[in-house]
């Protein structure tokens, strides 16, 4: 069964450094999505991808995140300068399309990122 | 604003019972899906059902059926026969049809007693 590839499964960084997160979403799926889990907390939505422009985004998503499909596979998203509060658990997601029946997103395993 | 809310922190049934697991939510839209996601100790988030809001039949999958009450606003998720592989955290999520993101309910941990 097709899945969702995340890697790497767990980074550790310093503050202020960049973090690359990485994704290989389902290879006929054309909506990716990038969402945070805070310890504890909702799993909050960050960003949506499609035709490799950005469809929507959350006011979590600021100037320090970017993402990008620098290939026909991977889809990643980067931190520039990390901060504590941006430990978290990072899932990505892609879906075939939108509209009825086929906008079931189905997520990676996760990337836990830690800050210190 | 969308939300989601589900009221139970934490769960636990001994195997082989029928646990339900609720969630309320609230929307303007009259377009939308309800999704239950799985989310065992290896921490990946599972797809277990999903219900289109414009059908009134629940939907079943295997051991796993909902009541979705559409005039309330509920979509409970019942396990029946529940085995220990189902021990997971439980959330339910909304999506709009006219948007891109998943609106999450704060969880419930669902713990299966041997």
């Amino acid at each position: 069964e097709p899945e969702v590839t995340q890697t790497p499964s767990h980074q550790v960084t310093q503050m202020g450094q960049e973090v690359i997160l990485r994704c290989v979403p389902i290879s006929n799926h054309l909506y990716f999505y990038w969402y945070r889990q805070i310890l504890g907390q909702k799993v909050e939505f960050l960003v949506s991808f499609y035709n490799n422009e950005i469809s929507e985004k959350s006011e979590i998503f600021d100037d320090q995140f970017s993402v990008e499909r620098p290939d026909g596979s991977n889809f990643t998203l980067k931190i520039r300068s990390t901060k504590l509060e941006d430990s978290a658990m990072y899932f990505c997601a892609s879906s075939e399309a939108l509209g009825i029946a086929k906008n079931i997103q189905y997520f990676g395993a996760g990337t836990r990122l830690s800050v210190l | 604003a969308q939300t989601v809310t589900q009221s139970q922190p934490e769960m636990s049934v001994q195997e082989a019972e029928t646990v339900t697991l609720s969630c309320t939510y609230d929307t303007s839209e009259s377009n939308y899906y309800l999704f239950w996601y799985k989310q065992p100790p290896s921490r990946q988030m599972i797809l277990v059902i999903r219900q289109e809001a414009y059908k009134q039949q629940n939907a079943t999958e295997n051991r796993f059926s909902v009541n979705f009450q559409k005039a309330a606003k509920s979509f409970s998720l019942k396990i029946s026969d529940s085995q220990l592989g189902d021990t997971a955290m439980y959330f339910c999520a909304l999506l709009m049809d006219s948007n891109y993101q998943l609106i999450w309910g704060a969880g419930t941990k669902l713990i299966i007693k041997p």
